[in-house]
């Protein structure tokens, strides 16, 4: 079966220093990857997807992303967080090869200490 | 590209009444997807389209929730009679092709049944 677990539901970093945000996704194949960012009111947008191409993905706002098959790990990072990037973040996995659906994981909920 | 398009943005309605939710995809996308969130549960998927079609919809909590997909350019979600505990944000979203794709958000129903 699949899954997706994002270990912090809150994270909370100063402005200026780094982000990670991190995912683990159980999966029998080769999956595909994504993490949403969700502002408040407003429906989920697409930061990076991972779909077999090459193992470190760089997404919008200077946020990247590096599958490791071998630890199943999706971690999100940032090398600098920005107050514009508080907002919850989501990390989802697909499995064409059993099944179609999206796992999405609970969310992680990023504070931005000015 | 104008995105995925819901309305009413705000909906507050009293318990019985019926519930009608619209969402435009983006043209060209195959995939339409209804989605509820709450604090409680976060994001479940409710029900999905391929081409117009109903293909999945395991995720409607009851009887009282349908959905429709006349055409390639607009679905409804329904609900009827209303309940207090469908309180939730009501999101739909639409992909190219499948599960591989990522999928595009419109800014949701803030749906409130007193």
């Amino acid at each position: 079966a699949q899954s997706v677990t994002q270990l912090d539901s809150h994270v909370s970093v100063s402005e200026g220093t780094p982000v990670l945000l991190r995912c683990n996704y159980s999966s029998s194949y080769s999956p595909s990857l994504f993490w949403y960012v969700q502002h408040p009111n407003k429906g989920l947008q697409l930061l990076l997807k991972y779909t077999s191409a090459a193992t470190l993905v760089k997404g919008i706002n200077g946020f990247e992303a590096e599958f490791k098959k071998s630890e199943t790990s999706f971690h999100l990072t940032k090398p600098s967080a920005h107050m514009s990037d508080a907002a919850e973040y989501f990390c989802v996995v697909s499995d064409l090869n059993t099944g179609n659906q999206f796992y999405f994981g609970t969310g992680t909920s990023l504070t931005v200490i000015p | 590209d104008a995105g995925v398009i819901q309305s009413p943005r705000h909906e507050v309605t009293e318990m019985g009444q019926e519930v009608t939710l619209r969402c435009k995809p983006i043209s060209g996308h195959d995939y339409l997807f209804w989605y509820r969130q709450t604090m409680m549960r976060g994001l479940e998927l409710l029900i999905y389209f391929n081409n117009n079609v109903p293909i999945d919809d395991s995720g409607m909590p009851e009887d009282r929730f349908s959905a429709k997909m006349p055409n390639a350019s607009f679905s409804t979600l329904k609900i009827q009679p209303s309940e207090p505990r469908d309180s939730a944000v009501y999101f739909c979203a639409s992909s190219p092709r499948g599960f591989d794709q990522p999928q595009h958000f419109g800014d949701g129903t803030r749906l409130s049944i007193l």
